[in-house]
């Protein structure tokens, strides 16, 4: 099992939509949560992170933790085709350490 | 502002030799990660340093060692290259660990 789970995708919503993309971890101890968006051939970019249980928003994102269900979402609001990427789940361990899940490809349709 | 620099950004070398790769965190970012990325894969950890001592080790290959020097900056030490090495290999940084990580552009080698 990896340590960070996502579904692959490619998960595709037509333009303005609400894009939701889901992440399990494994480890209990993990206490940092980001995402980050990777375009094709780039480096990965921060746009969230999240330390406590309920939700945070930015903008057209909004993260939400679930520690005792060990899980990490990312709802996109109004999405756009420039949204289209993909969206890295990542959490801290107890080392010094951020594990990435495998990421979800994100397709907006105009 | 100042961001993670990496270089060289393109790396062709052949089977058996080696490569080293930089990088130079942003200023006042103590802690630096190296990840590996193949093709359509998530970015792999390979190792990362604390304040100029390695914090933690991920699946880096006996082949690969790094460092962090006096300055902050970095390098990836790689030797005995083999074809499923290429890669594009990441640098990141960050104020602190369990922080957000700041990426540089990354370094595409090609083992031919």
């Amino acid at each position: 099992q990896k340590e960070v789970e996502q579904n692959s995708g490619p998960l595709s919503v037509p333009e303005g939509a609400i894009a939701s993309l889901n992440c399990t971890y494994s480890d209990r101890g993990s206490q940092s949560f980001f995402w980050y968006r990777q375009y094709s051939g780039k480096s990965p970019e921060l746009i969230m992170f999240i330390y406590s249980n309920g939700d945070k928003e930015d903008g057209r994102f909004t993260a939400q933790l679930n520690k005792a269900s060990q899980y990490v979402s990312l709802l996109i609001r109004d999405s756009q085709p420039s949204d289209s990427a993909t969206y890295l789940c990542a959490a801290t361990t107890g080392g010094f350490k951020t594990i990435f899940g495998a990421g979800t490809r994100l397709f907006v349709k105009a | 502002a100042a961001g993670v620099i990496q270089s060289p950004r393109h790396l062709i070398k052949e089977k058996r030799e080696t490569a080293t790769l930089k990088c130079y965190p942003i200023p006042r970012h103590d802690t630096v990660y190296w990840y590996q990325q193949g093709p359509g894969q998530d970015p792999q950890f390979l190792i990362s340093f604390y304040e100029k001592m390695q914090s933690d080790k991920g699946s880096i290959p006996d082949r690969f060692s790094a460092q962090q020097f006096s300055d902050y900056h970095s390098e990836l030490n790689m030797s005995s290259l083999e074809l499923g090495d290429s890669a594009l290999y990441f640098c990141a940084s960050s104020r602190d660990h369990a922080e957000k990580l700041f990426f540089g552009s990354g370094t595409q080698l090609s083992v031919l």
